[in-house]
């Protein structure tokens, strides 16, 4: 178990550039979500899915972001003409089904910083 | 999903018993009480979680308020390690999950 694990950890990219983060959760873990923090902010949830299948979408995932997770294990987070708004931390967790599941635990990675110039 | 609300900071000293707050008054029978914490430079971790019935683990205490609307994260001995923001939340077990801004916990030698 290596733990959940986020490429690049710092991305830094002028505005109107496209950039893409790469999530690769714990193995086993069909349920993987992405989060985004700002700063002095708690995470606050852009989506989730289920295997391969997105379930649930953020009102802040605008239509510049989106998330595929094609295989049901590794799952990428692509933002287009980023803006300055964009700057945070992408935060992404993976918990395991139900039935290999002892707690509710999310586990998360250790985040890609986005700084958008 | 309920809305928590947590004191923005709190102070201890070292080997001293923490009560962390917090309140969530809107929270449904189903929801469940999660606390995490995140290190500088990390991603939150998780601390413990329950339901109505007060839980103990190896890092932490969880005692909830009869009525739900409330528990305390009781972290028995503070080290210098514990120093982090430590967030509640409350939602159904296995969704999304929604965090507040959070306690920043600040440990004094």
């Amino acid at each position: 178990d290596t733990g959940v694990s986020q490429n690049p950890r710092h991305k830094i990219t002028k505005r109107g550039q496209n950039v893409t983060f790469r999530c690769d959760p714990i193995s086993e873990h069909n349920r993987l979500y992405w989060y985004r923090q700002t700063l002095g902010q708690g995470p606050e949830f852009l989506t989730y899915f289920q295997n391969e299948a997105q379930l649930e979408k953020s009102r802040l995932l605008s239509d510049r972001f989106s998330a595929e997770r094609p295989k049901g294990s590794f799952s990428t987070l692509e933002i287009q003409r980023t803006e300055q708004g964009d700057s945070a931390m992408y935060l992404c967790a993976s918990r395991p089904p139900p039935s290999l599941a002892l707690t509710y635990e999310q586990y998360f990675g250790p985040g890609t910083r986005l700084t958008v110039t | 999903d309920a809305k928590t609300t947590q004191p923005n900071s709190m102070e201890s000293n070292e080997e001293e018993p923490v009560h962390l707050p917090c309140n969530h008054s809107t929270i449904s029978g189903t929801d469940y009480i999660h606390w995490y914490r995140q290190l500088p430079s990390q991603g939150p971790e998780y601390v413990i979680h329950g339901l109505t019935s007060n839980v103990n683990n190896r890092m932490a205490s969880l005692a909830i308020a009869e009525d739900r609307k409330s528990s305390t994260l009781i972290l028995h001995r503070a080290t210098l390690r514990d120093a982090a923001v430590y967030y509640c939340t409350a939602n159904t077990g296995f969704q999304k999950l929604v965090f507040g801004t959070g306690t920043r916990l600040l440990v004094s030698p």
